[in-house]
C-alpha cells in the first residue's frame, strides 16, 4: 500500500518564478491538504481540498494556490516566490471527517 | 502568543531514558491531540493519536492529555537511539476544521548509547 507520494523532492527556485509541487494521496484517501515547515519550526496549514474544492485554508497569500484532481492527487502552486518560501512542503492525506492524517516525505524548496 | 507551545530543546538522554515531551495550548476548542515523530529530512510520521481527557499507552510510548490544563504530555519508555528525532505535538479543532493540525514547534531528542 503506498503512502503519500510527492515530487520533486529537491528543486531550486529563482525569485519571483512559479513552482507547482505535487501530491498523490495514500491509497482510499479522498482529502489533500498542503503544510509549509520552515527549518527548526513545526509545519503550517496551507490548505485542505475535499471533492475538487479548497474547504479550508490558513493564512497564507493568495500566491499560495492548489488544485485537487478526480483521482484525489493534488498540486501546490506557489506565484512570484520570494526567499521566505524556502521551506519543506508537506502533503498530508486523510479520509473526510477523520483527524488520523499521514504526510508525505515533503519536496524542499529552496529560493535564491 | 501560539497557540501550541512546545519546548524545543533540545533534549539528550541516555539509552534505556524516560522521555517526556510536552505541549501546552491556549486554545479550548481543540479536542483532537497528535504526536508525530519527524526523522531528519523526512516527512512527520504518526505515532499516537487521542481524544480524551487520560493516557493512551502503546508499546513504550504514552500520550496523557489533561483538557483541564490545556496540556498534553508524550512519555517514551526504554528510550533507543532509534527514538532520536523532531518530536512535534498537533492538534485539531474537529467538526469543519477536520484535518487542519496545528503543530507545536518540535522538540528535538538525542537518545545516546
Amino acid at each position: 500500500d503506498a503512502g503519500v507520494t510527492q515530487s520533486p523532492t529537491h528543486l531550486i527556485k529563482t525569485r519571483g518564478q512559479q513552482v507547482t509541487l505535487r501530491c498523490s494521496p495514500k491509497s482510499g484517501h479522498d482529502t489533500v491538504s498542503w503544510y509549509q515547515q520552515a527549518l527548526g519550526q513545526g509545519p503550517q496549514f496551507i490548505f485542505q481540498y475535499y471533492e475538487e474544492e479548497e474547504r479550508q485554508r490558513g493564512n497564507f497569500p493568495d500566491r499560495f494556490s492548489g488544485h485537487q484532481f478526480p483521482n484525489y492527487s493534488s498540486e501546490l502552486n506557489v506565484n512570484a516566490l520570494l526567499l521566505g518560501d524556502s521551506a519543506l512542503y508537506l502533503c498530508a492525506s486523510s479520509l473526510s471527517g477523520s483527524n488520523t492524517i499521514y504526510f508525505g516525505e515533503g519536496s524542499w524548496l529552496t529560493v535564491v | 502568543q501560539k497557540e501550541v507551545e512546545q519546548d524545543p530543546g533540545p533534549l539528550s538522554v541516555p539509552e534505556g531514558a524516560i522521555v517526556s515531551l510536552n505541549c501546552t495550548y491556549s486554545n479550548s476548542a481543540f479536542q483532537y491531540f497528535m504526536w508525530y515523530r519527524q526523522y531528519s529530512r523526512k516527512g512527520p510520521e504518526l505515532l499516537m493519536y487521542t481524544y480524551s481527557s487520560g493516557n493512551k499507552e502503546d508499546g513504550r510510548f504514552t500520550a496523557q492529555v489533561d483538557k483541564s490544563s490545556k496540556y498534553i504530555s508524550l512519555f517514551i519508555r526504554d528510550s533507543q537511539p532509534s527514538d532520536s528525532a523532531t518530536y512535534l505535538c498537533a492538534m485539531s479543532m474537529g467538526g469543519t476544521s477536520y484535518g487542519k493540525l496545528t503543530f507545536g514547534q518540535g522538540t528535538i531528542l538525542t537518545v545516546h548509547p
